[in-house]
């Protein structure tokens, strides 16, 4: 068990350009979510995988966030067009059946 | 939809103290899911305790226990015999049980002074 891993930790990016992150769960776990964290703030909840199907979204996630999990495994987070009000921790978990959530640990996004 | 409110924005306790940590959590589903998570200072989130609301036993976990009291929808963290490694954010979270969508508090950062 090599927890959940997250790339990249970091990333820099102007203001316009498109990033992507990336999210590897606990490979048992069939239940991923995305969280965004801004400073000294708790998580907010951004949208939840089980399996390959996304079943919630928040209304957070805007029409320039898209999230996938193909095949049930990995996930990508993209962020399109990024402006300087995206910059914040973005935070994935995997959950087995008991529910409790395994945090990464995080995809810091700075945008100039 | 649910609610997670932690009145405390920081607290610090002397090493060897015991420390309480508020939280309440407004629901209205009956069966639903508490949790503690710690996030020590650039580290990731780890789970500290959790609670099942349909317990009556209140849940300890070596120096961690909580106080669930439902109809007052309260679920405070005792930290006995705090230690400097216990220094960190400390959030309230909840599921309902129905529902998969984790709701955090806005966490309580806690000193433990030497």
């Amino acid at each position: 068990d090599t927890g959940v891993s997250q790339n990249p930790r970091h990333k820099i990016t102007k203001r316009g350009q498109n990033v992507t992150f990336r999210c590897d769960p606990i490979s048992e776990h069939n239940r991923l979510y995305w969280y965004r964290q801004t400073l000294g703030q708790g998580p907010e909840f951004l949208t939840y995988f089980q399996n390959e199907a996304q079943l919630e979204k928040s209304r957070l996630l805007s029409d320039r966030f898209s999230a996938e999990r193909p095949k049930g495994s990995f996930s990508t987070l993209e962020i399109q067009r990024t402006e300087q009000g995206d910059s914040a921790m973005y935070l994935c978990a995997s959950s087995p059946a008991t529910g409790e959530l395994f945090f990464g640990e995080g995809s810091r996004l700075t945008v100039l | 939809a649910q609610t997670v409110t932690q009145s405390q924005p920081e607290m610090s306790v002397q090493e060897a103290e015991t420390v309480t940590l508020s939280c309440t959590y407004d629901t209205s589903e009956n069966n639903y899911y508490l949790f503690w998570y710690k996030q020590p200072p650039s580290r990731q989130m780890i789970l500290v305790i959790r609670q099942e609301a349909y317990k009556q036993q209140n849940a300890t976990e070596n120096r961690f226990s909580v106080n669930f009291q439902k109809a007052a929808k309260s679920f405070s963290l005792k930290i006995s015999d705090s230690q400097l490694g216990d220094t960190a954010m400390y959030f309230c979270a909840g599921r309902d049980n129905y529902g998969q969508n984790f709701v955090f508090g806005p966490g309580t950062r806690l000193s433990v002074l030497p």
